[in-house]
């Protein structure tokens, strides 16, 4: 399979927690990114990687949460002291640097599910 | 702020009719904008990627168009069947993120 990869699928925690999930972006892509997304709304982004380097980070993420992309390769995602609010799908996603234009097409994972109990 | 409106947020059709998406946005300087298809607690799939300078892009029974001039884009998919069951977002690029719109959750009924 040469998509985008998540792990896990799903993840039940209780609060105050850690949580870590991963994912592996297809290989030729340099640019890694990850979304947050709660039922019936639309993903909304979260942080964004070119190659090794975290280029931006929304507001929506609190100092709980840090992500790294060591090596440029796959990518982490811990969430610290989880809160119920934090139960959402996160998905990461990848492409191809083109140019200084956003003109390629993205390829998102499958997602993780995370629920706080 | 790039706002992304998706309307209606459901539609039931029956098999065989043709299916029509809206999606509106307000900042018309766009690159681009993307379809996807998301299937029940799954993650996103990419339907078609419409460039700026391109009026439509079709894939098979889909076709999208887009008009920057106004901020529309529709999905166009003909001929629906059960397996179009899906909800269907429209996302586009504001600097290198996607501002997504909130879906049309679409049911084909055999």
């Amino acid at each position: 399979d040469t998509g985008v990869s998540q792990d896990p699928r799903h993840k039940i925690t209780k609060r105050g927690q850690n949580v870590t999930f991963r994912c592996d972006p297809i290989s030729e892509h340099n640019r890694l990114y990850w979304y947050r997304q709660t039922l019936g709304q639309g993903p909304e982004f979260l942080t964004y990687f070119q190659n090794e380097a975290q280029l931006e980070k929304s507001r929506l993420l609190s100092d709980r949460f840090s992500a790294e992309r060591p090596k440029g390769s796959f990518s982490t995602l811990e969430i610290q002291r989880t809160e119920q609010g934090d139960s959402a799908m996160y998905l990461c996603a990848s492409s191809q640097l083109s140019g200084a234009i956003p003109g390629n097409t993205i390829y998102f994972g499958e997602g993780s599910w995370l629920t706080v109990v | 702020k790039q706002e992304v409106t998706q309307i209606p947020a459901a539609l039931s059709v029956p098999e065989g009719e043709n299916l029509v998406l809206n999606c509106s946005f307000t900042d018309s300087a766009i690159y681009n904008l993307q379809w996807f298809r998301q299937d029940p607690g799954k993650g996103l799939t990419s339907l078609l990627l419409i460039q700026s300078s391109q009026r439509e892009q079709t894939s098979g029974r889909l076709n999208a168009s887009l008009d920057k001039s106004s901020g529309r884009s529709t999905l166009y998919i003909a001929a629906s069947q059960p397996g179009d069951s899906a909800t269907y977002l429209c996302a586009v690029p504001n600097d290198y993120k996607l501002s997504f719109g909130a879906g049309t959750t679409v049911t084909v009924r055999a």
